[in-house]
């Protein structure tokens, strides 16, 4: 059966602490990985991830994908509050399928 | 990045009466787009996958009979929830494939509320 599972569910950390999130994935005929940052409402694109070993970064934020090991990660150095957020991990596959991880909670305390 | 326009962003309906959901990608176009649904505190659900131009693929256990779902363009795709009930209550929001690029956005989703 097609999944994909983030670890871990939630996470509290202070400011300034670096946090790991992980997106662990077994589908068929994969295309692409895809972490999304959710806050209030909608969430909005952070990273699309179709190559192994090759990091996409954006100011604090980075991400790899391990094709091998079917696996991504996220990571936020010098956490702010403003990174608390359901973190989103994403995978589409075969022509048009796409299935969402149950997301990260994360908690950056003053 | 490209944007996707979902409207209206809230609406209260009666229960037994229709209410339609639309969302356009507005600077590009979208072949695909996904309607999901989700529920205070837990990670979206996705309810079909609309292709343009023809029927929508729907997930198990979403009834495709009361969840209307219609792709007529490129840029627009619209979910009818039919006769609601207080239980459709929820947050439903789109997303779009770019088709150039695959890359997915998402609309600022839609409140239902059905009283």
């Amino acid at each position: 059966e097609d999944k994909v599972v983030q670890s871990p569910l939630s996470l509290v950390v202070h400011e300034g602490d670096t946090v790991t999130l992980n997106c662990s994935y077994e589908v068929t005929n994969f295309r692409s990985l895809l972490w999304y940052k959710q806050e209030k409402k909608a969430p909005t694109f952070l990273f699309m991830l179709t190559s192994s070993g090759i990091e996409k970064k954006s100011g604090r934020l980075s991400s790899i994908l391990d094709k091998k090991e079917l696996f991504s990660i996220l990571n936020i150095t010098a956490t702010q509050t403003g990174d608390s957020a359901v973190y989103l991990c994403a995978v589409t596959y075969n022509n048009n399928d796409m299935r969402f991880g149950a997301g990260t909670r994360l908690t950056v305390k003053p | 990045g490209a944007v996707v326009s979902q409207h209206p962003s809230w609406v209260i309906c009666k229960s037994g009466t229709s209410v339609k959901i639309e969302c356009r990608s507005l600077d590009f176009q979208a072949t695909t787009m996904f309607w999901y649904r989700q529920f205070p505190k837990q990670s979206l659900m996705l309810m079909a996958t609309s292709n343009e131009g023809s029927k929508a693929t729907y997930e198990q256990g979403v009834e495709k009979d009361k969840f209307l779902i219609n792709h007529a363009s490129l840029t627009l795709s619209t979910l009818t929830v039919t006769s609601a009930h207080p239980e459709d209550s929820s947050f439903y929001i789109c997303s779009a494939r770019v088709t150039v690029g695959n890359t997915i956005y998402f609309g600022e989703g839609s409140w239902l509320t059905v009283v």
